[in-house]
């Protein structure tokens, strides 16, 4: 069984740019979540989705926004890149809707902007 | 604020020794805990859950404890060989959160 895929696996950017990035949850799957990781913050939650629904958000500005599709796989964007959003972008997988069920992560992206 | 957080930054453990990794965590309400270990440019790697409703839950080569009445979770594993230096994090989740909360990690080195 294919685990948890992410898209691009390295990505370079400039300041004020807008980047995507894709996820692909093992199969069966229908809860994808995203997480931001860098050395300062450690690992931060973005945001959850079951069903094409959002179910809860971080503290994070609204430049970061998510969605999943219909087949489960999920992006997310990042409008107006700064700096600071410099960092290892991961997406991990569940096959429950409830909260309490293992999630699995996917490689990440690692997000550099210049 | 409400945080899960690791006792130790690093942990340097001679191989073939037992280590143990400590975790506390401040929401009582917190009930699914999950230990994940991860390797240089990999992303976290599910090694163990316990729910609330346990104290103690055993794996190949891991043990996860969790004692309630101090908030306190840890990981335990057997016979320490060179594969297991990684960093470990700690994650926690509330009911109808949908979100793991995680701590700052733990890099466990060993030694040959």
């Amino acid at each position: 069984k294919a685990g948890v895929t992410q898209t691009p696996r390295y990505l370079i950017k400039t300041r004020g740019q807008q980047v995507t990035l894709s996820c692909s949850p093992i199969s069966g799957h229908r809860s994808v979540s995203w997480y931001q990781q860098t050395p300062g913050q450690g690992l931060q939650f973005l945001f959850e989705y079951f069903s094409e629904t959002q179910r809860n958000k971080g503290n994070f500005p609204g430049r970061f926004s998510g969605r999943q599709f219909s087949n489960s796989r999920s992006e997310m964007n990042v409008s107006t890149l700064e700096l600071g959003d410099s960092a290892l972008y991961l997406c991990a997988s569940s096959f429950s809707s409830g909260a309490n069920t293992e999630a699995f992560f996917g490689q990440g992206t690692r997000l550099t902007v210049v | 604020g409400e945080s899960v957080g690791l006792h130790l930054p690093t942990l340097s453990v001679q191989e073939g020794d037992n280590s143990i990794i400590n975790c506390a965590y401040s929401n009582s309400a917190s009930d699914y805990f999950i230990w994940y270990k991860q390797e240089s440019g990999k992303g976290p790697q599910f090694i163990i859950d316990i729910r609330s409703n346990m104290d103690k839950r055993q794996g190949q080569r891991v043990t996860v404890l969790l004692n309630k009445t101090v908030k306190h979770l840890s990981l335990q594993i057997a016979a320490t060989q060179p594969g297991d230096s990684a960093v470990y994090f700690c994650a926690e989740n509330r009911s109808n959160d949908y979100k793991l909360s995680f701590g700052a990690g733990t890099t466990v080195t060993v030694r040959a």
